[in-house]
């Protein structure tokens, strides 16, 4: 089974800095996605980045971007210019593309600090 | 885009009572949703796979006969904690993935916390 490890309990950073948060991942399969989600106090998970494995090209989504290192199973997500609203859990989360369902991640949780 | 709506979004119950949660997908038709259990400041662990017009598909340690699922439709899935006890006291989230493309993203319900006391 797929497992999914985020080695970061918790992690701050400064507003208008940049943060990374980590992610390793064990599986046996060639093709797959991962994701990054954030969840707020509202509990409501939302989407921040999606990466498919067999690109090799790096997510961006504006402030968002990842490091998909496939060789060695590792998935961060930096965060860039971080800002309040940045402040949440985030789950990195595998899906096989056989499988529908999700695997997540402990999860970090993010301080911003003003 | 996709919506999923989740309601109750809090539910207050007593000891041996059952609770139904309902899972709907609003703009989209799901063959697939997927239930969620999260205990305080930990992950969300996959409960079941329910799958419209079968039975769905449990994980190991969960007790079907306890957290019932049925997805009798498309866009409806509901999941009902019988007779509660207050260790089923926890937040549970559906999910629901779009039917069309590949790797699309799970879209989230937001959530239902449930007291059992």
């Amino acid at each position: 089974a797929q497992t999914v490890t985020q080695s970061q309990p918790e992690m701050s950073v400064q507003e208008a800095e940049t943060v990374t948060l980590s992610c390793t991942y064990d599986t046996s399969e060639s093709d797959y996605y991962l994701f990054w989600y954030k969840q707020p106090p509202s509990r409501q998970m939302i989407l921040v980045i999606r990466q498919e494995a067999y690109k090799q090209q790096n997510a961006t989504e504006n402030r968002f971007s990842v490091n998909f290192q496939k060789a060695a199973k590792s998935f961060s997500l930096k965060i860039s210019d971080s800002q309040l609203g940045d402040a949440a859990m985030y789950f990195c989360a595998y899906r096989s593309i056989n499988n529908n369902d999700m695997r997540f991640g402990a999860g970090t949780r993010l301080t911003v600090k003003p | 885009g996709a919506v999923v709506s989740q309601h109750p979004s809090r539910v207050i119950c007593k000891s041996g009572t059952s609770v139904k949660i309902e899972c709907r997908s609003l703009d989209f038709q799901a063959t697939t949703m997927f239930w969620y259990r999260q205990f305080p400041k930990q992950s969300l662990m996959l409960m079941a796979t329910s799958n419209e017009g079968s039975k769905a598909t449990y994980e190991q340690g969960v007790e079907k006969d306890k957290f019932l699922i049925n997805h009798a439709s498309l866009t409806l899935s509901t999941l009902t904690v019988t007779s509660a006890h207050p260790e089923d006291s926890s937040f549970y989230i559906c999910s629901a993935r779009t039917p069309t493309g590949t790797g699309t993203e799970a879209f989230f319900g937001q959530g239902t916390r449930l007291t059992v006391v």
